[in-house]
């Protein structure tokens, strides 16, 4: 079935620091696919998305491009601020939502 | 606009007690419905979907149901709930192939 494994983290960066965090998935359709943040005890919030091949979604100073090629999406920030500090996760809509394990970045200042 | 609620909160539950969350969304019609448990530090696990009333597909098996008895409500229910019940529940809904919208969850603790 269709399947979504990212990195693992924790992940710990200085403020200003370049942020890729790997998203690779497995389906046998056309998924779109999304990141989420998820800040402490709440729910999940939609960063951004891409929903065909070659598509970047961007929100917030972050991006990721949907490559068909390698199966991957992988989430960019040029420079993380403290208030990035959230975990982050990599979903596919094929159908069902699959989401990854989740990531999570602390930011120091 | 379409919003999503999500209640309790917090939820403090002794041992074979029984649990009813419910969900229920505003502003749209027949979406698709989901619950999700978060366990401590870890990923979402999708535990039911809903593509239309009385329609629930169960991911794994375990000590849960799910029930929509109404187009824009969503139950998750337990007659029995254990120590591994615990965990963040969280309730979403979306559209054809886009996004999912989530609730803001509910905590669990099975004591």
């Amino acid at each position: 079935g269709d399947s979504v494994t990212q990195m693992e983290g924790p992940v710990t960066l200085s403020e200003e620091a370049f942020l890729t965090i790997n998203c690779t998935y497995t389906a046998t359709g056309y998924p779109s696919l999304f990141w989420y943040v998820q800040y402490p005890g709440e729910g999940l919030q939609l960063l951004l998305k891409a929903t065909k091949a070659d598509d970047k979604g961007s929100n917030k100073g972050f991006e990721a491009t949907y490559r068909k090629e390698t199966t991957s999406f992988h989430l960019e920030k040029g420079s993380v601020q403290v208030s990035d500090s959230a975990v982050y996760f990599c979903a596919l809509r094929d159908g069902d939502m699959r989401f990854g394990a989740g990531t999570r970045l602390t930011v120091k200042p | 606009s379409q919003t999503i609620h999500q209640w309790p909160a917090t939820l403090v539950q002794p041992v074979g007690s029984p649990l009813s969350l419910e969900c229920t969304v505003e502003g749209t019609s027949n979406p698709n419905l989901y619950w999700y448990r978060q366990a401590a530090g870890r990923g979402l696990q999708l535990l039911f979907y809903s593509v239309g009333i009385g329609q629930i597909s169960s991911e794994v098996p375990q000590n849960l149901s799910a029930s929509r008895p109404q187009d824009r409500q969503f139950i998750l229910s337990s007659k029995k709930l254990l120590l591994s019940d615990s965990g963040f529940y969280l309730c979403a809904w979306s559209e054809l192939r886009i996004e999912a919208f989530f609730g803001q969850g509910t905590r669990l603790t099975v004591v």
